[in-house]
C-alpha cells in the first residue's frame, strides 16, 4: 500500500512564526501535492511539484512556500503564520500524469494563535 | 479551466435507503472524475474513478457511479445505506494533460437509525 505520512496530526503555532510542514511518500511518486481544507470550502490547491526541486502554484499560494528537496518529501512552509492559515492540512501524492487518483496523509490540523 | 461543484452539503438518509451524492463538473477537456469518501479526522480515500470506458463505475462499499457527458455529471449512487456510511464525500476532476486536481466542496451524508 502506498503510504503518505505528515509530520504531525495537531500543531498549535503563534501569529508570526515560521512552521514546517513535513509529507513523506513510499511509492516512488512523481506527484506531491498541498491542500488546505476548510468548512463549505472543499480542498483548495495550495502548491504541488511534478519532481525534485520543481514547484508549481496552486489556488492559493500567497503565505505560504514549499521545498522538494528529495523525490519523496514535499515541505509546505508558513513564512509567518497568521490566524486565517488555522486549517486542515492535506499532502497527497500520485503517479503521473493520467487517470490515476491521489494518495492522501491523514492530514495536519493547524492552529494558529 | 476545471470545476466541480456538489449539489447540497448536506444529506440526510434513514439506513437502508438510497444514498444519492449529486456532482457536476466543467472541463474544456475529457475528464478524469473521481469520487473520494473522509472519515472524521482521516484523510481522503478513493471511492472510485471513470477514466475512459464504461460509463457506469462501481467502488468500494457498494458504491457506483455514472458518468453523463450530455449531463456533465458524475452523480454517487449507494443502494441502501448503512450507518458506517456516515462520512463527508468529495467529488473532484482533473484532465488527461495535466495532474492538478480540483475538488468540489464536500458533502457530509449523516445516515439516521
Amino acid at each position: 500500500d502506498v503510504k503518505v505520512t505528515q509530520s504531525s496530526r495537531y500543531l498549535v503555532k503563534r501569529t508570526g512564526e515560521k512552521v514546517f510542514l513535513e509529507c513523506v511518500q513510499d511509492m516512488d511518486h512523481e506527484n506531491m501535492f498541498w491542500y488546505r481544507q476548510d468548512p463549505g470550502l472543499g480542498l483548495r490547491l495550495i502548491y504541488f511539484s511534478y519532481d525534485v526541486k520543481m514547484k508549481e502554484k496552486g489556488d492559493i499560494p500567497e503565505g505560504y512556500s514549499v521545498s522538494r528537496e528529495k523525490k519523496e518529501r514535499f515541505s509546505l512552509i508558513l513564512e509567518s503564520a497568521s490566524t486565517n492559515q488555522t486549517s486542515m492540512y492535506l499532502c497527497a501524492s500520485s503517479w503521473d500524469r493520467g487517470g490515476y487518483g491521489y494518495t492522501f496523509g491523514s492530514g495536519t490540523r493547524l492552529t494558529v494563535v | 479551466a476545471q470545476s466541480v461543484t456538489q449539489l447540497g452539503s448536506h444529506v440526510s438518509v434513514s439506513e437502508g435507503a438510497l444514498v444519492l451524492l449529486r456532482c457536476n463538473y466543467s472541463s474544456s477537456v475529457p475528464p478524469y472524475l473521481f469520487w473520494y469518501v473522509q472519515y472524521p479526522n482521516q484523510g481522503l480515500q478513493l471511492l472510485l474513478k471513470y477514466t475512459t470506458g464504461a460509463t457506469l463505475v462501481k467502488g468500494i462499499n457498494g458504491f457506483e457511479a455514472e458518468f453523463k457527458k450530455s449531463e456533465t455529471s458524475f452523480h454517487l449512487t449507494k443502494p441502501s445505506a448503512h450507518m458506517s456510511d456516515a462520512a463527508e464525500y468529495f467529488c473532484a476532476v482533473k484532465s488527461a494533460n495535466n495532474n492538478d486536481m480540483r475538488f468540489g466542496a464536500g458533502t457530509r451524508l449523516t445516515v439516521k437509525p
